[in-house]
């Protein structure tokens, strides 16, 4: 079992509906929680931030941490065509390496 | 004004030859990362170097050698090329050996072995 899970999609969804993105995680010394957007044919770049459980807001992404559930998820709200591009989680323990998701396929149709 | 550079871009090249990949980041970060992704989009860290020290190593082939110069360049070696090492390899940088501080990407080298 890998120690995080994403779903790797693809999602299509119209433009304006909210998305949904999804990881789950087996390690519980996991503190520090990410969310990263890879455009295609780039390099993935840091979208959100978040160390503890509950919520946070950055214009229309929300990402949500429940540590007891070991689950986080990342919303967009009134999504657009610019954000189709692949979401990635990402966490670590205090001081180590990065582990990421496998990475969610978003297509947001116009 | 790019942040973190790879070159090259691309690599095709045949099986048993031995390439090197480039990074640079102008950012004055102490911290360099080499990642590897495969076809369905898994991103794996390598290596990370902290002012020129080693202090991430992955379980990764021999094959692989990582050198930095300096704290601004972090290369990647490959002797003996396998099928199997063909992926898109990305270098990043943060600023504190602390992978949750933001890590900043380059655009990738994309490497294919026939």
């Amino acid at each position: 079992q890998k120690e995080v899970e994403q779903d790797p999609g693809p999602l299509s969804v119209p433009e304006g509906a909210i998305v949904s993105l999804n990881c789950t995680y087996s390690n519980s010394a996991f503190q520090y929680f990410m969310w990263y957007r890879q455009y295609s044919r780039k390099g993935p770049e840091l979208l959100m931030y978040t160390y503890s459980s509950g919520n946070k807001e950055d214009g229309r992404f929300t990402a949500q941490v429940d540590k007891s559930s070991k689950y986080i998820s990342l919303f967009i709200r009134d999504s657009q065509p610019s954000d189709s591009a692949t979401y990635l989680c990402a966490m670590t323990a205090s001081g180590g390496k990065l582990i990421f998701g496998t990475g969610t396929l978003l297509a947001v149709q116009p | 004004d790019t942040a973190v550079s790879q070159t090259p871009k691309y690599l095709v090249t045949q099986m048993g030859n031995d390439k090197s990949i480039k990074c640079e980041q102008n950012l004055g970060h102490d911290t360099m990362y080499w990642y590897k992704q495969d076809s369905k989009k898994f991103l794996k860290i390598m290596f990370s170097y902290n002012n020129k020290e080693l202090i991430i190593n992955e379980t990764v082939p021999n094959r692989f050698s990582p050198k930095s110069p300096d704290k601004a360049h972090l290369n990647l070696h490959i002797n003996s090329l396998e099928l199997g090492d063909s992926a898109v390899y990305f270098c990043a940088s943060s600023q504190v050996s602390g992978p949750y501080e933001t890590q900043y990407f380059g655009p990738g080298t994309r490497l294919l072995v026939l």
